[in-house]
């Protein structure tokens, strides 16, 4: 079966880091996406990784292995405002996403 | 560019009527549509995709009698809820994609509380 397993809650400190892991097992494969989703509004878009390795933007990065079916999202100098559920969604062979459940990350002064 | 409209933002309707919550891409041709329900703290479940001019699929376990949906341009698709029932309350939210692009568009949601 399809499948997508990450945390379902972190916390972390104002300033820090926070890696939010993320593995999947999906019927084919067209890429990782992450997601960040505050609290009563949409989704919107972070990342999309289709190859191995370390694709970097601003304070957030995300790392795809093809090879584990695993991800992960990285957040530097975290802010208040990163305070969210970040959700991650693997394209399978028809291009649809599966998604999972989210992570809610609290972020603490 | 890349945006994704939908009306309403919010409805409060009786118990059974019918609604209609409309998705537009405001400025590329969304040949693939998706309609996804959220409920309080759970993650996205995606209820069906249509593609321009064709019937919907419709996900396991979605009623496709009880949510009807029509794209029938490349900019529009609607979703009408018919028959609500205080359980079909959640945010209602749609994506679209191009024929040319992974990435799907996220609408702003709807949320509709069935009284």
């Amino acid at each position: 079966g399809q499948n997508i397993d990450q945390p379902t809650e972190m916390t972390a400190t104002e300033g820090a880091i926070v890696q939010i892991n993320c593995t999947y097992q999906t019927s084919g494969f067209n890429g990782l996406f992450w997601y960040q989703q505050h609290a009563g509004e949409a989704p919107t878009f972070l990342s999309y990784n289709v190859l191995d390795g370390l694709e970097e933007k601003g304070r957030f990065s995300s790392f795809l292995s093809r090879s584990k079916g695993y991800s992960y999202l990285l957040l530097k100098e975290l802010q208040m405002k990163d305070s969210a559920s970040y959700l991650c969604a693997a394209s399978d062979s028809n291009y649809q996403l599966i998604w999972g459940a989210g992570t809610k990350l609290i972020i603490k002064p | 560019g890349a945006v994704v409209s939908q009306h309403p933002s919010w409805v409060i309707c009786k118990s059974g009527t019918s609604v209609k919550i409309e998705c537009r891409s405001l400025d590329f041709q969304a040949t693939t549509m998706f309609w996804y329900r959220q409920f309080p703290k759970q993650s996205l479940m995606l209820m069906a995709t249509s593609n321009e001019g064709s019937k919907a699929t419709y996900e396991q376990g979605v009623e496709k009698d009880k949510f009807l949906i029509n794209h029938a341009s490349l900019t529009l698709s609607t979703l009408t809820v018919t028959s609500a029932h205080p359980e079909d309350s959640s945010f209602y939210i749609c994506s679209a994609r191009d024929s040319s692009d992974y990435e799907q568009y996220f609408g702003p949601g709807t949320r509709l509380t069935v009284t």
